[in-house]
C-alpha cells in the first residue's frame, strides 16, 4: 500500500540543528522529496533525493536516505525562526502522483 | 516567470452547490495535477491532466472532474458539494519528461463549504 508517515511536531532552539524523519512504503519510488509549507501558503520544494543516493547536501539542508529501511530524514543546520513551518516528505511511487505524509510542524524558539 | 497561479484565492459555498477552480501552469509546463489538502493533513492526489486528458486519478468520487485547455491551463470542478470538501486545493504543474517530473505548486484555493 501507499503510506508515508512523519512525526507530528518538533521544537528546537534557534541555532540548533533540526532533524525531521519520515518513513515510506513504496520501494519503487524514484525520487523522494521534502516540501515546506508556511501558514496560508502553498508548497515550496526544498530538496529531493534520487533513490539510488544515500545522502544529498544543499547548503543548510542534508537529506539522508536509508532505502533498506525506507527511512528518509531532513537535517536543517543552524535552524532559524524563519524555518518555522510544516515540512512534508513525499514519494513519487510508481506513478505520476506524489504521496505525501501528514507533515511535521517545526517550531523554532528564539 | 509568474510560476503557478490559482484563482480564486478563497471561496465560500453551501452544500449541494458546484464550484470551479482554475490553475495556470508555470511557463513551459504542459502537465497539471490537482491535490486536496484537508486541515492538518498532507495533500491528497485528485488527478493529473496531460495533453488535455486525465492521465491518472486518485481515490476521489466522480463529483470531482477536471479539464485541461490547449494553453495547458486547467479547471477543477466539484459538484454537489459536501461539508467534507472544505480544504485547500493545490494545483501543481510540471513538464512531462517522465514519471518523476518535478512538480511546482501554486498557492492554492481555500474552499469552505457551509
Amino acid at each position: 500500500g501507499e503510506d508515508v508517515e512523519q512525526s507530528l511536531f518538533l521544537s528546537v532552539r534557534e541555532g540548533d540543528s533540526s532533524v525531521i524523519n519520515c518513513t515510506y512504503t513504496d520501494s519503487s519510488s524514484t525520487y523522494l522529496y521534502w516540501y515546506k509549507q508556511e501558514p496560508g501558503a502553498g508548497l515550496q520544494l526544498l530538496t529531493y533525493i534520487f533513490s539510488n543516493m544515500d545522502m544529498k547536501q544543499d547548503q543548510r539542508l542534508t537529506v539522508l536516505l536509508n532505502k533498506k529501511d525506507k527511512h528518509l530524514s531532513l537535517r536543517i543546520a543552524d535552524t532559524q525562526t524563519g524555518d518555522s513551518a510544516i515540512y512534508f516528505c513525499a514519494e513519487d511511487g510508481s506513478s505520476y502522483k506524489l504521496i505525501f505524509g501528514s507533515g511535521t510542524r517545526l517550531l523554532v524558539r528564539p | 516567470d509568474a510560476g503557478v497561479t490559482q484563482s480564486p484565492t478563497h471561496l465560500i459555498k453551501t452544500r449541494g452547490q458546484q464550484v470551479t477552480l482554475r490553475c495556470s501552469p508555470k511557463s513551459g509546463h504542459d502537465t497539471v495535477s490537482w491535490y486536496q489538502q484537508a486541515l492538518g493533513q498532507g495533500p491528497q492526489f485528485i488527478f493529473q491532466y496531460y495533453e488535455e486528458e486525465e492521465r491518472q486519478r486518485g481515490n476521489f468520487p466522480d463529483r470531482f472532474s477536471g479539464h485541461q485547455f490547449p494553453n495547458y491551463s486547467s479547471e477543477l470542478n466539484v459538484n454537489a458539494l459536501l461539508l467534507g470538501d472544505s480544504a485547500l486545493y493545490l494545483c501543481a504543474s510540471s513538464l512531462n519528461q517522465g514519471a518523476d517530473d518535478e512538480q511546482f505548486f501554486g498557492p492554492g484555493t481555500r474552499l469552505t463549504v457551509l
